[in-house]
């Protein structure tokens, strides 16, 4: 069974510009989670999906931050504009219920110049 | 404050040894994680402890965990060079499905 799969895995842009971060969740995996760990801090919460709405976005920093999950499948996260400190990993999770265990994906690592 | 706080932020230990770290927390949770993090890979999860669970044990791994002190501790026995990488533990409480990390601790096993 694939597990959480991020694309891309590294992204460098430039200041002002936009980002968009996919995940596809395991397969069957109703609850998707981001996370980001900016530099030198630990990993935060941004927003939890059940299928394809918002259970919880209180972690999203500001509104340059919009996270989608059209049709319960993969989830996207827009970045636009970008800041210098939005440069960071971002994490994506999946878990079957919530209060399952939940499965990272290998992280998008975006550098903001 | 944040919620989960490993010690000691760094530890070296020889092959062989065993690796103990430390994870305190302030609220009340309802499961406690410990995670793995290979240098720039993804977060692996390791295990899992619930709030009326004192121990755990997958394979190498021991997990205990005290409500009382709010901490819990992750033994990894017998380590080996593989084991290297930073540790986080992650505690989710209340009806907030969300996880709350520590900043982690980075163990070096030496060859």
């Amino acid at each position: 069974e694939a597990g959480v799969t991020q694309f891309p895995s590294h992204s460098v842009i430039e200041k002002g510009q936009t980002v968009t971060l996919r995940c596809d969740p395991i397969s069957g995996h109703d609850n998707l989670y981001w996370y980001r760990r900016v530099m030198g801090k630990e990993i935060k919460f941004l927003l939890h999906f059940v299928k394809e709405s918002k259970q919880d976005e209180s972690g999203m920093p500001n509104n340059r931050f919009l996270a989608e999950r059209t049709g319960g499948t993969y989830s996207t996260l827009k970045v636009q504009p970008a800041e210098l400190e939005d440069s960071g990993v971002y994490f994506c999770a999946s878990s079957q219920d919530h209060t399952d265990t939940q499965y990272f994906g290998p992280g998008t690592r975006l550098t903001v110049l | 404050s944040q919620q989960g706080e490993e010690d000691p932020q760094a530890l070296s230990i020889q092959e062989g040894e065993n690796a103990t770290m430390n994870c305190s927390y302030k609220t009340s949770i309802n499961n406690l994680q410990w995670y793995r993090q290979n240098s720039g890979r993804g977060l692996v999860h390791l295990i899992l402890i619930r709030s009326n669970e004192r121990e755990k044990h997958s394979g190498r791994l021991r997990v205990t965990l005290d409500t009382s002190k709010k901490s819990s501790s992750l033994l990894i026995t017998a380590s080996r060079a593989a084991d290297t990488a930073s540790y986080f533990c992650a505690t989710r409480g209340g009806s907030n499905y969300k996880l709350t990390f520590g900043k982690g601790t980075l163990l070096t096993v030496n060859p």
